[in-house]
């Protein structure tokens, strides 16, 4: 059963535009979200995390919305680089957990 | 800044053989978790280790066994490989337990089971 779902397997954006990932989430209990990027050949690197008593969090050019109710975050990137091309991962977990659960990723291309 | 070390990168192995990845978890890290992650697939959690002492399982199977270190260096151990064992194993370490700290991964070891 899918807890974190990114419906969106790919995005493609103009360079110096704003890039914006969703990803839901099913599992109420989930209280600590995070985005990671991965290259090819590499392991997913940490990005941006939101806790669950916020609605925003911020990062240089990225960004972190959450929205509880509809249990609903986003990611956003701006201006987006040609080096962001990579896939997106939005992951999730419970307080006290040990273990994320991911979406299935989001392919970002920018193109120049 | 130092990462998480995963030997070998790279691992090919024939049915039924045994298979032992390797971790290296960031300096005073203190948890370290494994992901599969198949083609096409997101990364599956397996098992994770808190203070040498494992923490939380996943779907792992039960050929598959693992280890935490006193130097917190962990390694998996997979045993009677078969097919669909082929992916790529992640490791992960974190600093403290619980749901509120980021997990930083290696490269990856791909593992091929012909």
């Amino acid at each position: 059963d899918q807890q974190v779902k990114q419906n969106s397997p790919s995005l493609s954006v103009q360079e110096g535009r704003i890039s914006i990932l969703n990803c839901d989430y099913t599992n109420s209990m989930f209280d600590y979200f995070l985005w990671y990027k991965k290259y090819p050949a590499e392991g997913p690197t940490f990005l941006i995390s939101i806790s669950s008593i916020k609605d925003k969090n911020e990062d240089g050019r990225f960004t972190v919305f959450l929205n509880k109710s509809a249990k609903h975050l986003s990611l956003h990137i701006v201006p987006s680089q040609p080096g962001d091309s990579a896939v997106y991962f939005c992951a999730a977990s419970a307080r006290g957990d040990y273990k994320l659960s991911f979406g299935a990723g989001t392919t970002v291309t920018v193109r120049a | 800044a130092a990462g998480v070390i995963q030997s070998p990168r790279h691992l090919i192995k024939e049915k039924r053989e045994t298979a032992t990845l390797k971790c290296y978890p960031i300096p005073r890290h203190d948890t370290v978790y494994w992901y599969q992650q198949g083609p096409g697939q997101d990364p599956q959690f397996l098992i994770s280790f808190y203070e040498k002492m494992q923490s939380d399982k996943g779907s792992i199977p039960d050929r598959f066994s693992a280890q935490q270190f006193s130097d917190y260096h962990s390694e998996l151990n997979m045993s009677s490989l078969e097919l669909g064992d082929s992916a790529l194993y992640f490791c992960a370490s974190s600093q403290g337990q619980g749901g509120d700290s980021p997990l930083h991964f290696g490269n990856g070891t791909r593992l091929t089971v012909t």
